[in-house]
Parts: C-alpha cells; structure tokens; sequence
C-alpha cells in the first residue's frame, strides 16, 4: 500500500494556460474525489468516480474544469484556461466505499499557482 | 458552501494540556469524521463517529456526538508539540464536506 499519490507537487502557470494534474488512488480504492482548498479553509468537493464512472460534479466546477478517470485506476483533472483564482492545493482521496463508513486516504496535493 | 463549522478558528495550549474543539453542522448525517492537516501536506483520517454513537475514543482522542444539537467535539488529551496541526470536522450523506478547520498550536 503506497498510499494516494498526486503529481505534480506543485504547479506554477500563467494566465489563460492549460494544466493537469494526476492522481493514482490506492489499488483497490473503487472511489476516487477531487477536492480544492485555498488557504484557511477546508476542501470543497469539486467531483468524484466511482470505478470509471464521473457520479457528481459540483456547481463550483466550471466547464474549464474537465476530470477523467480511464478504467477505473488513475484520475487525471484538467483546467483549461487557468485564471488567477484558480490558484488553490488541489487535493485527490481514494476510498473503498461498500457498507458505509466511508473513510477518505488523501494524497499530498498538487498546489496551483497562476501568475 | 461548507456542511461543518469548527469553533474555535485558532487554539494555542502548552504541551501536555487538553485542546478541545466543536463542530456544529446543518443537515442530517450517516456519520461525522475528523481529519488532521500538516502544512501544506493532505488531509490524514483521525476517527469516525456514527449518527447513532455518542461518544468514542481513540487512543488519545475522544469525540462526541449530539444529533439533537447538530454538533461534535473533539478532545485531544495530554497534547504533544507534534499535535499541531489544522482539524477538520467533515460530515457524511453521501460525500464528505468539510468544515473550515481548527488550527491547534502546541507550545514546548
């Protein structure tokens, strides 16, 4: 188990710039979230899969944002024409979700800044 | 918009003192989590509480519930300086939202 892993650690972009970034879940994790933090508050959910299915996208994810879950392992999310209020810790979480109790593993993040 | 609120924002305490912080939320839940943040670093699971559990205990920690009250507490018991951290409280429907956090600050 090697845990949730993010890449890049961090991302620096100018305006009007295309970025994604990757998340590889834990192996048998059927869930897989992404959440935005800025600074001093607390993720906010933006979508989650289960297995390759995109199950929900918040109201907060623009069309700019696109997130992709091929087969049901790796995530990719993707902000197309980055603004400066873009600029957050993207955070990805895998679950395995079956009877409830649903426990979050997060990875480190990916922090975005757009200059 | 956020499900939880923790209170209070920011707690300093010295080492091996208690640090206790509360969480009020607005809708129904299946269970209430707590999570840590190091700076700059993920979110880390510390316990899960179910809406029909009242008090639980982990190691150093403690949580309550009160569904009457929308509201939990965590306690954290004889803190160390590795304790600091942000505290989240994130309640359960069918994801998880987050509270805004407690900052918690340990003095040697």
């Amino acid at each position: 188990d090697t845990g949730v892993s993010q890449d890049p650690r961090h991302k620096i972009t100018k305006r009007g710039q295309n970025v994604t970034f990757r998340c590889d879940p834990i192996s048998e994790h059927n869930r897989l979230y992404w959440y935005r933090q800025t600074l001093g508050q607390g993720p906010e959910f933006l979508t989650y899969f289960q297995n390759e299915a995109q199950l929900e996208k918040s109201r907060l994810l623009s069309d700019r944002f696109s997130a992709e879950r091929p087969k049901g392992s790796f995530s990719t999310l993707e902000i197309q024409r980055t603004e400066q209020g873009d600029s957050a810790m993207y955070l990805c979480a895998s679950s395995l979700a079956d009877r409830g109790d649903e426990k979050l593993f997060f990875g480190s993040g990916t922090q975005l800044s757009v200059l | 918009s956020q499900q939880g609120e923790e209170d209070p924002q920011a707690l300093s305490i010295q080492e091996g003192e208690n640090a206790t912080m509360n969480c009020s939320y607005k809708t129904s839940i299946n269970n209430l989590q707590w999570y840590r943040q190091n700076s700059g670093r993920g979110l880390v699971h510390l316990i899960l509480i179910r809406s029909n559990e009242r008090e639980k205990h982990s190691g150093r920690l403690r949580v309550t519930l009160d569904t009457s009250k929308k509201s939990s507490s965590l306690l954290i018991t004889a803190s160390r300086a590795a304790d600091t951290a942000s505290y989240f409280c994130a309640t359960a429907d069918y994801k998880l939202s987050f509270g805004a956090g407690t900052t918690v600050t340990v003095r040697a």
